[in-house]
């Protein structure tokens, strides 16, 4: 089991949909991050929360919406995907930069 | 972005032999890791080798850096069908992992 919780684990949606991805941690992780993982590629940072502040955003385009409501929890908001979002997205946390606890993933497909 | 190259991209071998990957990056370092995926499942941290250092061991892992090559390598010894999985390397700068392509091992009974 992991200590990073996501949900949900897989996730249909139309193009014209608004969803959203969750992740949780109860490691007292001050920094939070979303990736993104294409089919035997390596993850691609997105997003980087530090103290609940938006750090990094590797110009991720609009309709990827990061929050940060605390501490412990991590949301994507999703709106107005393409085919090409259909991915792996995951969730990690750490305490300083590094070392990063990951999750098990969302697996995003949009029609 | 992707930090750098890792070769093999992909390694089968016999349970009980050794499995080596290589990780080739190309800026300067804090340090570098190594992460393992499974099949579905995130990453798991498996070690970080700080640039000061050019050995590091932890359990059936061995790893080392050269920085004047800006290489590392990551040695399983006696591998068993559990390391099947998706190997990646990584360096980080101020929080940004950037990771390897990856190097897929496969673990045949």
């Amino acid at each position: 089991d992991t200590e990073v919780t996501q949900t949900p684990k897989h996730l249909v949606m139309g193009m014209t949909n608004k969803k959203s991805l969750k992740c949780e941690q109860h490691m007292g992780h001050r920094a939070m991050y979303w990736y993104k993982q294409k089919a035997k590629k390596p993850p691609e940072l997105m997003f980087v929360y530090s103290y609940e502040k938006l750090s990094i955003n590797e110009s991720v385009p609009s309709r990827f919406s990061p929050e940060c409501p605390n501490s412990s929890l991590l949301n994507l908001h999703l709106h107005a995907l393409q085919p090409e979002d259909s991915a792996l997205y995951l969730c990690a946390s750490s305490q300083g930069g590094t070392p990063q606890h990951f999750g098990d993933g969302t697996r995003l497909s949009i029609l | 972005s992707q930090q750098g190259e890792e070769d093999p991209q992909a390694l089968s071998i016999q349970e009980g032999e050794n499995a080596t990957m290589n990780c080739s990056y190309k800026t300067s370092i804090n340090n570098l890791q190594w992460y393992r995926q499974n099949s579905g499942r995130g990453l798991v941290h498996l070690i970080l080798i700080r640039s000061n250092e050019r050995e590091k061991h932890s359990g059936r892992l061995r790893v080392t850096l050269d920085t004047s090559k800006k290489s590392s390598s990551l040695l399983i010894t006696a591998s068993r069908a559990a390391d099947t999985a998706s190997y990646f390397c990584a360096t980080d700068n101020d929080y940004k992992l950037s990771f390897g392509a990856g190097t897929t091992v496969t673990v045949r009974a």
